[in-house]
């Protein structure tokens, strides 16, 4: 049963126009959202977060929004530059057993074409 | 700082062969995680450590075992290979175990067993 969905599994746009990924979650112990931006032949690399406590947050061109309501989030990325091209991963955290453990999502292939 | 390196990149195994996964950083991190990534899947937590000579079980951890016996290492043990353990092997460090704080990633162990 995945806790944490990206139901799309890839997105094209255009260098210069925005890209929304998306991501919903089904546990409302969840307290912390990530994002996680990977290249081929390399490990994940940090993105943004944003606390279950906050509806946005904001880091240059990066932007994620949290609906606790509907639980889902999204990450904006405003204006899309090819170099944006990667594998983006949702991941959500919550106390399990006295420790924190992420729960990842499937991923999202995006494409920024020039 | 190197970060967190992870030996070998690749690696073929024959089916009940042994094997070590290295991982180490430099960062003095207290905590430090496994993870596999199977094809078109998220990542899933296999072991992680708080600390050192505490380890504790992840989400998929049967024919896997760790040790932690240093803050800096962090090596994964394959007892009897499997094909099912054909996977893409992240090893990742954080700083802090609360607070939607990033994990730090390496760069990979590819490993098919055949």
């Amino acid at each position: 049963d995945q806790q944490v969905k990206q139901n799309s599994p890839s997105l094209s746009v255009q260098e210069g126009r925005i890209s929304i990924l998306n991501c919903d979650y089904t546990n409302s112990m969840f307290d912390y959202f990530l994002w996680y931006k990977k290249y081929p032949a390399e490990g994940p690399t940090f993105l943004i977060s944003i606390s279950s406590i906050k509806d946005k947050n904001e880091d240059g061109r990066f932007t994620v929004f949290l609906n606790k309501s509907a639980k889902h989030l999204s990450l904006h990325i405003v204006p899309s530059q090819p170099g944006d091209s990667a594998v983006y991963f949702c991941a959500a955290s919550g106390l399990e057993g006295g420790s924190e453990k992420l729960v990842f999502g499937k991923g999202m292939k995006l494409t920024v074409n020039p | 700082n190197a970060g967190v390196t992870q030996t070998p990149k690749f690696r073929i195994l024959k089916i009940g062969q042994s094997m070590t996964l290295q991982c180490t950083q430099d960062m003095n991190h207290n905590y430090m995680y496994w993870y596999r990534q199977d094809p078109g899947m998220g990542l899933k937590l296999i072991y992680y450590s708080v600390g050192a000579g505490i380890t504790d079980k992840g989400e998929v951890p049967n024919g896997y075992n760790v040790s932690r016996s240093t803050t800096e290492d962090f090596p994964l043990r394959l007892e009897l290979a499997a094909p099912s353990q054909t996977s893409v092997y992240f090893c990742a460090s954080s700083p802090l175990q609360r607070g939607g704080n990033e994990q730090f990633f390496g760069p990979g162990t590819r490993l098919t067993v055949l």
